[in-house]
């Protein structure tokens, strides 16, 4: 299994829509886990950490599945400004592994 | 909010010339990273420095590439002979205790 896995998309979806990605994760890379998003030539920018029990901040939910070894990000009342690459971190140590990134399109 | 820093935001260099990348990281972080993204592909995993030494380093960080810390303040990346396939964005990164914050990256260009 490759470090950090993702489906590259696209995710075309209508503005409103509720929208969910998945990542899995190998044993490298899996004391902690984290959400960035990136926009097209831009830096990655933290969304949100990864936390076991899960966690929300506003419209986005993360979970953590350790037995299966997934991770999940649920955005919910997309927004046009949600449209960028959404990347999968996970570490080990200190060594850091991004995934491709999923890419997400917004459609008004 | 502080930020982490980068200079040039674009570098072109002749392939076999030697580079400098230079980072600002924020002031109060204590682990620092560069990472690279070849356009259209992932951002990889280079280097991460802690205590003034290399505490993880990739296969791609081979002996071409060094790390320095030469102040308190900047992180600096060196290409000793650059090559083509050299051209990428660079990030650097910092943290301390928690996630990574990106500076908004130097993009290398190898002629």
């Amino acid at each position: 299994r490759k470090e950090v896995e993702q489906d590259p998309g696209p995710f075309n979806v209508p503005e409103g829509a509720t929208v969910a990605f998945n990542c899995t994760y190998s044993n490298s890379a899996s004391q902690s886990f984290f959400w960035y998003r990136q926009d097209c030539r831009k830096e990655p920018k933290l969304l949100m950490s990864v936390y076991s029990s899960g966690n929300e901040d506003g419209r986005f939910t993360a979970q953590l599945n350790r037995a299966s070894q997934y991770i999940s990000l649920l955005i919910r009342d997309s927004k046009l400004s949600d449209s960028a690459t959404y990347l999968c971190v996970g570490n080990r140590d200190d060594k850091i592994i991004f995934g491709k990134g999923t890419r997400l399109h917004i459609l008004p | 909010e502080p930020e982490v820093t980068q200079t040039p935001s674009h570098q072109v260099t002749q392939m076999g010339q030697e580079v400098i990348l230079r980072c600002v990281p924020i002031s109060n972080h204590l682990y620092f990273y560069w990472y690279r993204q070849i356009l259209g592909q992932k951002v990889e995993f280079l280097v991460s420095f802690y205590n003034n030494e290399i505490s993880e380093k990739s296969e791609i960080f081979d002996d071409q590439f060094s790390v320095e810390r030469p102040d308190g303040s900047n992180f600096t990346l060196k290409i000793r002979s650059t090559k083509l396939e050299d051209s990428a964005m660079y990030f650097c990164a910092s943290r301390t205790g928690g996630p990574q914050h990106f500076g908004d990256g130097t993009r290398l260009s190898i002629l």
